[in-house]
């Protein structure tokens, strides 16, 4: 089983600042089958990167995803108040498919 | 729009069986993928299985003696059996869907989860 460890537990920004959230697996992801998703409280996720990089539809374009192997990035420009949520990566390349345990990225 | 509506008991008693329905509207079950996810309160998400739209399945090891997925295209619904449940089943469980396919090897597999249901708890407690 891959184990997504994601860094840092929780990051504290204010709008209009830079979010950079990292997920690094116990073994290569390969192909680069990670995505990630957003939570807010009380919702289901939401997709928001899919193949390491690629946007999910009516993403705005401020979320940026990045990576390959072990180590992937998802990087937040100019935080909006609504970004702030908790974020999980989850790779899809091999069975069990796996979550890693979230960045919350909270106002300062 | 595609949406998913989960659907069942949420109240159950340790040892009975979770049975849980996803049913989708606005869109196709055929050509698809569907998962179940779960979130123990509090904490992160858990992948439980998914079922291809002609019944295919694959589950996570540590549950598969106790989990089936099944899909039913006229009803367009897909459902989740858990049995011998404990309170560490206790959580919000969601379905959602796959976008699309990808290969690994020779062999295609559904890619990430684009639509999600709003989730439904489920409470295991005597």
């Amino acid at each position: 089983e891959i184990v997504l460890t994601q860094s840092p537990g929780t990051l504290s920004l204010s709008p209009g600042e830079r979010a950079t959230l990292s997920c690094r697996a116990s073994q290569s992801v390969s192909p680069t089958y990670l995505a990630w998703y957003q939570q807010k409280p009380g919702q289901a996720p939401r997709l928001l990167i899919y193949g390491a990089s690629s946007r999910a539809t009516d993403i705005p374009d401020r979320f940026s995803g990045s990576g390959s192997g072990t180590d992937f990035t998802l990087t937040i420009n100019r935080l909006e108040p609504e970004d702030f949520a908790v974020y999980y990566c989850q790779q899809y390349g091999s069975s069990p498919r796996t979550f890693g345990q979230g960045t919350k990225v909270e106002i300062k | 729009q595609v949406q998913l509506q989960e659907s069942g008991p949420g109240l159950l008693k340790p040892s009975e069986t979770l049975s849980l329905t996803c049913t989708v509207s606005g869109g196709s079950i055929s050509g698809f993928h569907w998962s179940w996810v779960r979130q123990s309160p509090g904490k992160g998400l858990e992948w439980i299985g998914y079922v291809s739209d002609s019944g295919n399945t694959d589950y996570k090891s540590s549950l598969r003696s106790r989990v089936t997925i099944s899909v039913d295209t006229s009803k367009k619904q897909i459902s989740l059996k858990l049995t011998s449940v404990t309170g560490a089943d206790t959580a919000v469980y969601y379905c959602g869907r796959h976008l699309g396919t990808v290969w690994i090897a020779t062999t295609k597999v559904p890619g990430a989860l684009d639509y999600w249901g709003q989730g439904t708890l489920v409470t295991v407690s005597s």
